[in-house]
């Protein structure tokens, strides 16, 4: 399995409830960042969480990232028909080729109105 | 200013035929990225780009696929020879150093 792995692989929810995603990867980091796509297109930043971070903010996001485990979560509190997109979590490893990010192959959220 | 533009946004080729796609990243980001995303799956790492150079040329599929950057601006990335598994989204990121990607909207090949 590749680093940074999304699970469940499809989530459908209804509107105004949460929805928890989670990613596990292999290797140290630097950071673990998530990001959102719509419709098979370009993919947009959502939040970073720095390997020294516990619990991360953003609006209604909450990221969650554990070390020892190797894991990460991103949690999306009320959610909206609008949230529906494919999420994606990426790593940055540590030491060597720290300029890459490795995707994994995403969690496909559906929420319904 | 403009976020990363990424041409053409679709194209639609006969296998054997050569293709040239373009990305235009954000103004003063030195690291541009080309990923290719199959239907339904993750970001497939191409090449990396710092400034007109290319650290990393690992994720090149084939000997089929090239990439340059001029002017530590725009870059194109060309595949010779087209093949059916070619068909993909191929897209674009810039950033500075190593801070967050920044995605163009990307391009969708079609090989016949």
């Amino acid at each position: 399995s590749q680093q940074g792995e999304e699970d469940p692989q499809a989530l459908s929810i209804q509107e105004g409830e949460n929805a928890t995603m989670n990613c596990s990867y292999k290797t140290s980091i630097n950071n673990l960042q998530w990001y959102r796509q719509n419709s098979g297109r370009g993919l947009v930043h959502l939040i970073l969480i720095r390997s020294n971070e516990r619990e991360k903010h953003s609006g209604r996001l909450r990221v969650t990232l554990d070390t020892s485990k190797k894991s990460s979560s991103l949690l999306i509190t009320a959610s909206r028909a609008a949230d529906t997109a494919s999420y994606f979590c990426a790593t940055e490893k540590s030491g060597g080729s720290n300029y890459k990010l490795t995707f994994g192959k995403g969690t496909l959220l559906t929420v319904n109105p | 200013g403009a976020g990363v533009s990424q041409s053409p946004s679709n194209k639609v080729t006969e296998k054997g035929k050569d293709v040239e796609l373009r990305c235009d990243p954000i103004s003063g980001h030195t690291a541009l990225y080309w990923y290719r995303q199959s239907l339904g799956q993750g970001l497939e790492f191409l090449i990396y780009f710092q400034g007109n150079s290319a650290p990393d040329k690992s994720g090149l599929p084939s000997d089929r696929f090239s990439a340059e950057r001029t002017g530590g601006s725009v870059s194109t990335l060309t595949i010779q020879r087209t093949q059916q598994e070619d068909s993909a989204v191929y897209l674009c990121a810039s950033s500075l150093q190593r801070n967050i990607q920044y995605f163009g909207a990307g391009t969708r090949l079609s090989v016949l």
